[in-house]
């Protein structure tokens, strides 16, 4: 069956800190994934897809298929990167979401 | 373009109420998504919708449950009876292209039902 876990749901870390919010998945197929991210008082909006290899706002997460894993990394917490993370699979034309890690970085 | 539209953005009802959600997706989307966010279960997809047709309503929660897209730019997510367990934050999200698009989510309806 396809799902998503993420194992934290709070992640609390110091200005300046590294961050790792984890993601595993599991698919028979190949992997679609993708984080996705609320700050407070927004709407949940899309921060990265694995199929870009981009960075957003200093975020990267890289795809390990041996561990089925898509974590999302950011070497140098910032108190504006508060806000509810969650990793999402792509199946056919849904979105599977996991249940979400807050991320709380205090100053 | 204002996003996706969400109303009401907050219902409070008691059990038993008939309570109806409303979504107006962003202009050309041809996909609209309902969600349904919870501490315990985090993010959950209800229904989708792909040319105003359903596509998947497998995560619809049971009978109780409804939705309709009766044209391109409305779509209203029912339920009937509500419940206390139904107290949620719904979310409405679009996309062009059957979801194969980034999706676009509302702001998201906040129901407590007493």
């Amino acid at each position: 069956a396809q799902r998503v876990t993420q194992p934290e749901k709070l992640l609390s870390v110091f200005k300046g800190a590294p961050v790792e919010l984890k993601c595993n998945y599991s698919y028979s197929g190949s992997p679609e994934l993708f984080w996705y991210v609320q700050y407070s008082r927004q709407r949940l909006q899309l921060l990265l897809r694995h199929i870009s290899r981009e960075s957003i706002k200093g975020f990267t997460a890289d795809l390990n298929k041996g561990e089925t894993s898509f974590h999302l990394k950011k070497p140098f917490a910032q108190e504006e990167d508060s806000a509810m993370y969650y990793c999402a699979l792509r199946n056919t034309d849904k979105l599977i979401f996991g249940t979400g890690t807050r991320l709380q970085v205090f100053p | 373009d204002a996003g996706v539209i969400q109303s009401p953005r907050h219902e409070v009802t008691e059990m038993g109420q008939e309570v109806t959600l409303r979504c107006k997706p962003i202009s050309g989307h041809n996909s609209l998504f309902w969600y349904r966010q919870t501490m315990m279960r985090g993010l959950e997809l209800l229904i989708y919708f792909n040319n105003n047709v359903p596509i998947d309503d497998s995560g619809m929660p049971e009978d109780r449950f409804s939705a309709k897209m009766p044209n391109a730019s409305f779509s209203t997510l029912k339920i009937q009876p509500s419940e206390p367990r139904d107290s949620a934050v719904y979310f409405c999200a679009s996309s062009l292209m059957g979801g194969r698009e980034t999706q676009y989510f509302g702001p998201g309806t906040r129901l407590l039902v007493l």
